[in-house]
């Protein structure tokens, strides 16, 4: 079965510190990799994504993720925590051919404190 | 200069009504669809439409029919509103997604808060 993991229901960081969102995912043949950010009563916002080519990937915001393919994760960084990141993320992949249909992890809540 | 609109933001019926939910984008995408998020967050498509045929269907009651006037648009109708129909339902669209050597982005709306008593 084709599903996206996201471990962690919270993630608590000091402003200024680093951050990770962890994302693993498990599909057939090679994955589509997306972020969103969905902040209170809004919708979701694409942040960034993984198609092809060098394993990190840069997006809005400050933040990158990186894909890895042995490990089969696709984990969300930012070096430096702002108190406005805190939100909601959602990792989601569209499996290799098919339709544009993206699976969602059930999303880690962000809580950068000051 | 909104990409994705969808109205009403927030909607609150009675059981056993009927109800639509409008969506509109100026993107100039092909693709559009209905997601829906649960009260735990969790977010499942439920429709997808390729200028104006449907492509994907997932396993949604047929008390939900989305209808697309054009490609822009994809309204959603729901008859004989039930308490679990309590939702937010978002709009989306994206490029022609039909191959599999793309991986268009999916652009969402602001979403609408459907409660049902």
């Amino acid at each position: 079965a084709q599903s996206v993991a996201q471990p962690e229901d919270q993630v608590n960081v000091a402003e200024g510190n680093p951050l990770t969102v962890k994302c693993t995912y498990s599909v057939s043949g090679n994955p589509y990799l997306f972020w969103y950010v969905q902040y209170p009563n809004r919708g979701l916002q694409f942040l960034l994504k993984y198609i092809t080519g060098d394993n990190l990937v840069k997006g809005s915001y400050g933040f990158e993720a990186e894909f890895n393919k042995s490990q089969t994760s696709f984990h969300l960084k930012k070096p430096s925590a702002l108190v406005s990141d805190s939100a909601l993320y959602f990792c989601a992949v569209r499996p290799w051919g098919g339709y544009n249909k993206l699976i969602f992890g059930a999303g880690t809540r962000l809580a950068v404190h000051p | 200069d909104t990409a994705v609109s969808q109205t009403p933001k927030y909607l609150v019926t009675q059981m056993g009504n009927d109800k639509s939910i409008k969506c509109e984008q100026n993107l100039g995408h092909d693709t559009m669809y209905w997601y829906k998020q649960d009260s735990k967050k969790f977010l499942k498509i439920m429709f997808s439409y390729n200028n104006k045929e449907l492509i994907i269907n997932e396993t949604v009651p047929n008390r939900f029919s989305p209808k697309s006037p054009d490609k822009a648009h994809l309204n959603l109708h729901i008859n004989s509103l039930e308490l679990g129909d309590s939702a937010v339902y978002f709009c989306a669209s994206s490029n022609n997604p039909t191959s599999a050597l793309t991986g268009n982005t999916i652009y969402f709306g602001e979403g609408s808060w459907l409660t049902v008593v």
